[in-house]
């Protein structure tokens, strides 16, 4: 079966840097997607990895190694509006999107 | 900044009752998708659709649901006979095609069966 494992809940400093972990097992690989969720709202794009090696987006940045099945999103500076679930997608090689169910960031003052 | 839209943002219906959810996409997109998440758990895909044809559906895509481009513009999700496992929040997501585009996703309908 298909699945992806991230830590359910972290809980960082206001300032501070938290990476996100994420492993998969997937039927095939055709890229990987960190995505923010606040509660209650859509999730909206963070990043995208489809080759291993570290992308970096402002404050965001997001790692993929294809051989490991792994990837982490590593958030800097970190500000009380980064409290949210952090979201692991990995595109299947249906071109499905396989969901993680989400590590919920708690930003602490 | 183009973004997908949907309506109604809430919707409250009876069980065995027929609902249908409306999405509008990004103009120039191509792909189109639903994804529901019941409350706490994981995003879960139901549908892409490219074409004017769904171009693949998930095992909780069974006959209860279907869907539609009526027009240019709306991209529709009907449940015929709501159950009160449907209850969840349903998100249109559209992107541009190709193999490497993101998916963009519009605010969500929160559905509730009684």
């Amino acid at each position: 079966g298909q699945n992806i494992d991230q830590p359910t809940e972290m809980t960082a400093t206001e300032g501070a840097i938290v990476q996100i972990n994420c492993t998969y097992q997937t039927s095939g690989f055709n890229g990987l997607f960190w995505y923010q969720q606040h509660a209650g709202e859509a999730p909206t794009f963070l990043s995208y990895n489809v080759l291993d090696g570290l992308e970096e987006k402002g404050r965001f940045s997001s790692f993929l190694s294809r051989s490991k099945g792994y990837s982490y999103l590593l958030l800097k500076e970190l500000q009380m509006k980064d409290s949210a679930s952090y979201l692991c997608a990995v595109r299947d090689s249906n071109y499905q999107l396989i969901w993680g169910a989400g590590t919920k960031l708690i930003i602490k003052p | 900044e183009p973004e997908v839209t949907q309506t109604p943002s809430h919707q409250v219906t009876q069980m065995g009752q027929e609902v249908i959810l409306r999405c509008v996409p990004i103009s120039n997109h191509l792909y189109f998708y639903w994804y529901r998440q019941i409350l706490g758990q994981k995003v879960e895909f139901l549908v892409s659709f490219y074409n004017n044809e769904i171009s693949e559906k998930s095992e909780i895509f069974d006959d209860q649901f279907s869907v539609e481009r009526p027009d240019g513009s709306n991209f529709t999700l009907k449940i015929r006979s709501t159950k009160l496992e449907d209850s969840a929040m349903y998100f249109c997501a559209s992107s541009s095609g190709g193999e490497w585009e993101t998916q963009y996703f519009g605010p969500g309908t929160r559905l509730l069966v009684l």
